[in-house]
């Protein structure tokens, strides 16, 4: 059975630290890991991974993938209130690319 | 204007109404899903589309059933609703072959979410 496992499951932090959230996942034929924002109603796309070890970078955000592993990391550092969100991860899998989602990690950010 | 709109965006119904969710696409994309988010389980494919000829059941679509009316829209019904589908729906699109430059096919674009609440 697919599955996309994230943690942590909630994070709570200040302005200014560096956070690292975890996705590991179990799919047949794997393609591309997704990482996504949810704030306050529909999810936004941030990043798309295919090949381990690139780092894709946006801002102060990074992603990384290790195939082998089968895991990928978000990074944020210098955090602000605005990063606060649920972080989605998600993995095609299955006929036609339905994408399956891990349950997210809640990041609070406090100023 | 918004790629992806859902109507309503909030719903109250009561026990054993039947109700249609609807969702509209501007992307020209073929393929279309419905999606559900539960507290604590993320988001769980209900049901999804690859064109008007093709649909599909995901991981819970007992209780539920679609309609692909045309590329651009694509319905969700609850025949008969229950509480335990109390829950933040979402649609999405996403373009099979995308375009050079563009971020890649899984890439999934979603509407704002309809938040329904069964009585």
């Amino acid at each position: 059975e697919d599955k996309v496992v994230q943690s942590p499951l909630s994070l709570v932090v200040h302005e200014g630290d560096t956070v690292t959230l975890n996705c590991s996942y179990e799919v047949t034929n794997f393609r591309s890991l997704l990482w996504y924002k949810q704030e306050k109603k529909a999810p936004t796309f941030l990043f798309m991974l295919t090949s381990s070890g690139i780092e894709k970078k946006s801002g102060r955000l990074s992603s990384i993938l290790d195939k082998k592993e089968l895991f990928s990391i978000l990074n944020i550092t210098a955090t602000q209130t605005g990063d606060s969100a649920v972080y989605l991860c998600a993995v095609p899998a299955g006929y036609g690319n339905k994408l399956v989602f891990g349950a997210g990690t809640i990041l609070r950010v406090k100023s | 204007d918004a790629d992806v709109t859902q109507t309503p965006r909030n719903r109250i119904t009561k026990t054993g109404k039947r109700i249609m969710l609807e969702c509209s696409q501007t992307k020209g994309h073929d393929r279309m899903y419905w999606y559900r988010q539960d507290p604590g389980l993320g988001l769980r494919l209900i049901y999804y589309s690859f064109d008007v000829k093709d649909i599909n059941k995901g991981e819970i679509s007992d209780g539920y059933s679609v309609s692909r009316q045309a590329q651009a829209k694509f319905s969700l019904s609850l025949e008969s609703a229950i509480p335990n589908q109390t829950a933040l729906y979402f649609c999405a699109t996403s373009d099979f072959a995308p375009k050079p430059g563009t971020s890649g096919r899984e890439t999934q674009y979603f509407g704002p979410g309809t938040r329904l609440l069964v009585l």
